[in-house]
């Protein structure tokens, strides 16, 4: 199983509103990612959490607000979001243990900001 | 931050014909990997390469590392319309949990 799944594959919000975005993995993967890519171009890395713990924050905008209740788990939480946040948000996970460490992405969350 | 060149960034060819992909960079990486991307999924990954001078084949894909571990190279033979989409090279630096993306390179194949 190199599943994983997030939910929810669309979303459309307001620039008030308050959403949150999930992930989820049972691979025993103990990195977890966020990445945000606009459309042709690469993904640009956000927030990595390493044991549950974050370990990396590229200097994302606090309107973002990453979660990882346990070691399957991952979420976004999102709030006061500007139209130029819209893109494809994706969730990856990672074995750490080793070199060959390839990371496996869910199919995203294509999220409209309006 | 270790960067990673990709190119070309664009690529349109015919049906049957065969394309390079490079990837390059001045900094070593412990491995790395291919990813293939259809508009509005998530990327999926192709292979990954970990030792110098590594060659992988998949299928209509040779994927190659290079001796020093900078630099990497996807070959498609005989491509096909179904290989359309976004080639992504990543690299992982060290122990550091970081996955460093190239630009990616976007491929047409038309019938």
């Amino acid at each position: 199983d190199t599943e994983v799944t997030q939910t929810p594959k669309h979303l459309v919000m307001g620039m008030t509103n308050k959403k949150s975005l999930k992930c989820e993995q049972h691979m025993g993967h103990r990195a977890m990612y966020w990445y945000k890519q606009k459309a042709k171009k690469p993904p640009e890395l956000m927030f990595v959490y390493s044991y549950e713990k974050l370990s990396i924050n590229e200097s994302v905008p606090s309107r973002f607000s990453p979660e990882c209740p346990n070691s399957s788990l991952l979420n976004l939480h999102l709030h006061a979001l500007q139209p130029e946040d819209s893109a494809l948000y994706l969730c990856a996970s990672r074995r750490v243990q080793e070199i060959r460490t390839e990371a496996f992405f869910g199919q995203g969350t294509r999220l409209t900001v309006v | 931050t270790q960067l990673l060149e990709q190119s070309p960034q664009f690529l349109s060819i015919q049906e049957g014909e065969n394309l390079t992909v490079y990837c390059n960079s001045s900094s070593v990486f412990s491995s790395l990997q291919w990813y293939r991307q259809e508009p509005g999924e998530g990327p999926v990954l192709l292979v990954t390469v970990v030792t110098g001078g590594e060659v992988k084949k998949l299928k209509r894909l040779t994927f190659q590392f290079g001796d020093a571990r900078k630099d990497s190279s996807l070959h498609i033979t005989a491509a096909q319309p179904g290989d359309t989409g976004l080639y992504l090279c990543a690299g992982a630096e060290g122990s550091n949990y970081k996955l460093t993306f190239g630009k990616g390179t976007l491929l047409t194949v038309n019938p």
